[in-house]
């Protein structure tokens, strides 16, 4: 079971906007800083957002993310049959001094 | 262009050893942190461990420890994970990353290495 928890999918049609969230405790979320990763099908992962919202160079503004408490979320708005991929969110935790994951979701383009 | 390349996965028996290795270029390795993130087949991510810059600190999820040594070599731009008594639930792709010093994101990923552990 992982620390961070996620929905294990979400769907929706192309053009669409979808979010997904991930719920932790004060430890990892409520004090560090949340990044969320992709992870198209057969590959390695990939940086999408770091620090709650800011994005590597190259992410397209349409993947946005957010922070409120012990929860971040994950917005896709525009949503392409390319997006369909494996959504990780993850953070440091200070009381267990490692990295955790959420469990992942997949994200179905209808 | 960062490049982080994972090599010496393979096949060994439960309660045997093996030394991952990642080798780096593209960016100073000796100014970054750098974490092991394992992936079951069919699973989700792992954080597995970290190092940091001059080796001076090291991180293990609580399944490892004790089995599992991270460590550096910054004249060879080259990280390492050194796993002993491994476990079938070892079994996982193994993929090095670049951290940044606070160990809470992974920048940049190498291709992973599979490793499988059956008698």
């Amino acid at each position: 079971q992982s620390v961070l928890t996620q929905p294990p999918s979400v769907s929706a049609a192309p053009g669409q906007k979808v979010t997904i969230s991930c719920s932790g405790r004060s430890s990892n979320i409520g004090n560090n800083d949340v990044s969320w990763y992709q992870q198209l099908p057969g590959t390695a992962p990939k940086l999408l957002i770091y620090e709650n919202n800011k994005r590597p160079s190259g992410i397209p503004d349409r993947f946005s993310g957010s922070k409120t408490g012990t929860s971040a979320t994950l917005g896709i708005t525009g949503l392409q049959t390319g997006d369909e991929a494996d959504y990780f969110c993850g953070a440091w935790d200070t009381s267990l001094s490692v990295g955790v994951f959420g469990g992942g979701t997949k994200l179905t383009v209808l | 262009e960062v490049q982080l390349l994972e090599s010496g996965g393979g096949l060994v028996q439960p309660g045997g050893s093996l030394r991952l290795s990642c080798a780096a270029s593209g960016f100073t390795f000796s100014n970054y942190a750098m974490t092991w993130v394992r992936q079951a087949p069919g699973k989700g991510l792992e954080w597995v461990s970290a190092i940091s810059t001059l080796s001076g600190s090291t991180y293990y999820v609580d399944s490892v420890k004790g089995r599992f040594t991270i460590s550096r070599d910054n004249s060879k731009n080259t990280l390492y994970l050194q796993m002993s008594n491994l476990r079938a639930e070892d079994t996982a792709v193994y993929y090095c990353a670049v951290s940044n010093l606070n160990y809470d994101r992974a920048d940049y990923w190498g291709q992973g290495t599979l490793v499988t552990v059956s008698s």
